[in-house]
């Protein structure tokens, strides 16, 4: 069963600080995505990888997949209250054959007090 | 342009209750995904659609039917309620793009059933 792993579940940082997001399985993906939702909203796609080792910035977030593509992680420096929310990775399910089903990581909810 | 549209936001049902869920989209998508979102689990399929007529099962489909006479429209419908159905429901599109691909959510519809 594929499974992606997310961690950690919760973080509540100080505007300014630093942080990184965790994305892990024991599975091989094609691709990785980010997904940012808000409340009362769905995901909002940041970005998406594709590339063992590839590293993709979005102004002062920085996404890396890893180079065995198993992994990725998400890295926002001087973190601002409008980058609270939950934070979801998510993997083509594997035999989709090109259905674009995905499985999600349980999230990660951020919490950047100003 | 609305993108994908839910209705209704919330909504409270009593066990044994039906209800559908309603899902439009406006960007003649041809794929369309319904997923349950609970508390630390992230986002489960439900059941998905390549397009017109032609629906299949995800991971989580027990309990919840669906139908796909149009392009635009993909609505859930849940037959005898029960609390294990209490959940924050999304519909997505795909877009597939000749680079990559992404998936459009509406807003959600948060059910309650008691």
């Amino acid at each position: 069963t594929q499974l992606l792993e997310q961690s950690p579940q919760f973080l509540s940082i100080q505007e300014g600080e630093n942080l990184t997001v965790y994305c892990n399985s024991s599975s091989v993906f094609s691709s990785l995505q980010w997904y940012r939702q808000e409340p009362g909203e769905g995901p909002v796609l940041l970005v998406t990888v594709v590339t063992g080792g590839e590293v993709k910035k979005l102004k002062r977030l920085t996404f890396q997949f890893g180079d065995a593509r198993k992994d990725s992680s998400l890295h926002i420096t001087a973190a601002q209250p409008g980058d609270t929310g939950l934070y979801l990775c998510a993997g083509p399910s594997h035999g989709s054959s090109n259905t674009g089903k995905l499985i999600f990581g349980q999230g990660t909810t951020l919490q950047v007090k100003p | 342009n609305a993108g994908v549209t839910q209705t209704p936001k919330f909504r409270i049902l009593k066990i044994g209750q039906s209800m559908t869920l309603q899902c439009a989209q406006d960007m003649n998508h041809n794929y369309m995904y319904w997923y349950r979102q609970d508390p630390g689990m992230g986002l489960k399929l439900i059941y998905y659609s390549v397009g017109a007529g032609i629906t299949d099962k995800g991971e989580v489909p027990n309990g919840y039917n669906v139908s796909r006479s149009t392009t635009e429209d993909f609505p859930l419908r849940l037959e005898l309620a029960a609390p294990s159905q209490t959940s924050v429901y999304f519909c997505a599109s795909r877009h597939r793009g000749r680079v990559s691909e992404k998936l459009f959510f509406g807003s959600g519809t948060q059910l309650s059933v008691l």
